[in-house]
């Protein structure tokens, strides 16, 4: 069975400060990845997706990158937080792509103050 | 966002009560994902529905769609306390693209 592991599950960071949060998937051969962004009491923004290790496109522009260094290993990062990356992080993998099930993970709630 | 506005982003219901949310999308799409979200966790698909059905049932789930009026439905029958939760529902825009609509907070009052 798959599983997708999260980390950390909650982080509290100053602005301006870097973050690093990470997304592994275990029992899964390639998958598709991606990353969300959830305001609180809000919708889901697709943030990024990879379909193969060292490939990531953006979706959106949020001064976030991305990186998957590894088949199963997914981090999203900045350099510089803002006010405006407080929310929920929710990493996601499907067996492909073209509408097939996205399966996620447990999210990081970020707090930037 | 591809998603217009959902017809209803809360709903609160009693223990038994049937209930219906629904969604417009803007752009073609050859499935709608239903997702359930419960508080503080990630989304679950609970109901797939693809382009060539008119509605998808699976167990008291119901999801309808009607790609003419580019819009989809769910209903959940006799609805239970345990449903209460929030629910997305979502379309792939081709090339991994994901659109999740607003969402509904559906509570189920006992």
């Amino acid at each position: 069975a798959q599983t997708i592991h999260q980390w950390p599950v909650a982080e509290i960071k100053a602005v301006g400060s870097p973050l690093s949060l990470g997304c592994t998937i275990k029992g899964k051969s390639s998958p598709n990845l991606y990353w969300y962004w959830q305001a609180t009491g809000g919708t889901l923004q697709q943030l990024f997706y990879s379909i193969t290790v060292g490939q990531v496109e953006s979706v959106v522009q949020l001064n976030l990158s991305a990186s998957r260094p590894k088949d199963d290993q997914f981090i999203l990062s900045t350099e510089k937080l803002l006010l405006s990356h407080s929310g929920f992080y929710l990493c996601a993998w499907s067996h492909w792509g073209g509408g097939a099930e996205q399966f996620f993970g447990p999210g990081t709630r970020l707090t930037v103050l | 966002s591809q998603w217009g506005e959902e017809n209803l982003q809360a709903l609160s219901i009693q223990e038994g009560e049937d209930v219906t949310m629904n969604c417009s999308y803007k752009t073609y799409t050859t499935v709608v994902h239903w997702y359930r979200q419960d508080s503080g966790r990630g989304p679950a698909l609970i109901i797939l529905i693809r382009s060539n059905e008119r509605e998808k049932r699976s167990g008291r789930l119901r999801a309808t769609l009607d790609t003419s009026s580019q819009s989809s439905s769910l209903s959940i029958t006799a609805a239970q306390c345990e449903d209460t939760a929030v629910y997305f529902c979502a379309t792939d825009a081709g090339n991994n693209r994901i659109f999740f609509g607003d969402g509904t907070q559906l509570v189920v009052k006992p």
